[in-house]
């Protein structure tokens, strides 16, 4: 079956240390997003990319980090500059960057901080 | 700037009742539309979306959206509301000079039996 696949499910950070949320996707998709998700509020846009070996910055890049050496993973890093990182983790793909392409969701990957 | 609204943060509704939720987006050329929805604890799974054409677009589970052009409106509804609906409901839009999909906060729905 096609997918997104995200992983952990649930990712514990102490302070001071850097996490990787993986996000790998089987569909062929070319663009691939990182959302954040807080209680009450939409999604907002971390990075993004449209093509392998290619990224930009969205909403709400700072203290995080991403590479795409492959088109299927797009993995990210929530850096120790990253002050307020409890929060709900969604990736997605589309088949191309913008316009009418709907975007396809992993199941999330929840940040806690010990 | 570029936005979505969604008034309402919680709506319920009995079990077999019909259903609106309201999504307005800011003015300017139309965006591609969309609404996706979520249950706990998940991802997002869509729902339907609007390009052009026809202001009345079907969905997938029983769901309908129109476009209001004048209202600058995608409201998003279902006449009979099954207890499995309950869910986070959220509208967004892309906007061709942005690219980037924009997302209101969100309206959950709870379903009473």
């Amino acid at each position: 079956d096609g997918g997104i696949t995200q992983s952990p499910k649930y990712l514990f950070r102490k302070e001071g240390q850097n996490v990787t949320l993986s996000c790998e996707q089987n569909l062929n998709h070319d663009a691939m997003y990182w959302y954040r998700q807080d209680p009450g509020q939409g999604l907002r846009l971390i990075y993004y990319s449209q093509i392998v070996n290619d990224f930009q910055k969205g909403d709400i890049a700072e203290g995080y980090s991403v590479s795409r050496e492959k088109k299927e993973s797009f993995p990210l890093t929530v850096t120790s500059a990253q002050k307020n990182p409890t929060a709900f983790y969604l990736c997605a793909s589309s088949m191309n960057f913008g316009g009418g392409e709907t975007q396809y969701f992993g199941p999330g990957t929840r940040l806690l901080v010990l | 700037a570029q936005s979505v609204t969604q008034p309402d943060i919680h709506i319920t509704v009995s079990e077999g009742a019909s259903l609106e939720l309201r999504c307005n987006y800011s003015y300017g050329a139309t965006p591609y539309l969309f609404w996706y929805v979520q249950s706990p604890g998940q991802g997002l799974q869509l729902l339907l979306k609007y390009f052009s054409g026809d202001t009345l677009v079907q969905g997938i589970k029983g769901f309908e959206a129109e476009f209001k052009r004048s209202q600058s409106s995608f409201n998003l509804r279902k006449p009979s509301v099954h207890w499995s609906d309950a869910a986070e409901y959220f509208c967004a839009a892309v906007y061709t000079n942005a690219g980037k999909s924009t997302f209101g906060d969100g309206t959950t729905l709870t379903v009473k039996p």
